[in-house]
């Protein structure tokens, strides 16, 4: 069974400042996405970024990009510039790609991320 | 705002009692998920429903069921309640069944006293 691991309960960061949150899963499959969700304090769960496995290309968007390791099966998150609002609950998430069948989404335990002023 | 709607937010019942969950998909999305957020569960996989039917089962407990009507909406029927299913409830939807890019809904606040 596919899991998603994030070790980190949680992380603290200074305004202005870069932060990277670590998550590895295990699969025995080759294709599949990759996500990293943010669940701020409104509880809405919001998605921040999708990576493809077959892409090679690391996922970007405005200031948050992954570092994705399939070999490594290892899946980072980097936010730069942190401000006030990145305070959040981040979730790894992992999903198989059947092709049309159904996928869900597998979800680690979240890092808990406080941006400091 | 994800474009999916839930209601009630917030709930609070007694054991024993059943519940309905509503949700609204965004407009153009076919496809359902229903998740369970608690603390000792953290986020499952519940079941998903694409164009009316039934697509996929996760964690669900035979106590509880769900739907999509006609006109897309979806109800998680949850039922013989226990303090253990005091969670939070997403509904998520996709465009295609696939799923590769699920939007969220706000959430229900479901508390069994």
């Amino acid at each position: 069974a596919q899991t998603v691991t994030q070790s980190q309960p949680e992380m603290s960061v200074q305004e202005a400042e870069t932060v990277t949150l670590s998550c590895t899963y295990d699969t025995s499959e080759n294709n599949y996405y990759l996500f990293w969700y943010k669940q701020p304090p409104s509880r809405q769960m919001i998605l921040v970024i999708r990576q493809e496995a077959y892409k090679q290309q690391n996922a970007t968007e405005n200031r948050f990009s992954v570092n994705f390791q399939k070999a490594a099966k290892s899946f980072s998150l980097k936010i730069s510039d942190s401000q006030l609002g990145d305070t959040a609950m981040y979730f790894c998430a992992f999903m198989n790609d059947y092709g049309g069948a159904t996928n869900k989404l597998i979800f680690g335990t979240g890092t808990l991320l406080a941006v400091q002023p | 705002d994800s474009g999916v709607t839930q209601t009630p937010k917030h709930l609070i019942t007694a054991t024993g009692q059943r519940v309905t969950l509503r949700c609204s998909p965004r407009s153009g999305d076919l496809s359902v998920y229903w998740y369970q957020q608690s603390l000792d569960q953290g986020l499952q996989f519940l079941i998903q429903y694409y164009n009316g039917e039934e697509r996929a089962k996760g964690n669900i407990l035979e106590r509880f069921s769900a739907q999509q009507f006609p006109d897309l909406h979806s109800e998680l029927n949850l039922s013989s309640l226990e303090l253990g299913d005091s969670a939070l409830y997403f509904c998520a939807s996709s465009v295609t069944p696939r799923g590769q890019e699920q939007y969220f809904g706000p959430g229900t606040r479901l508390t069994v006293t």
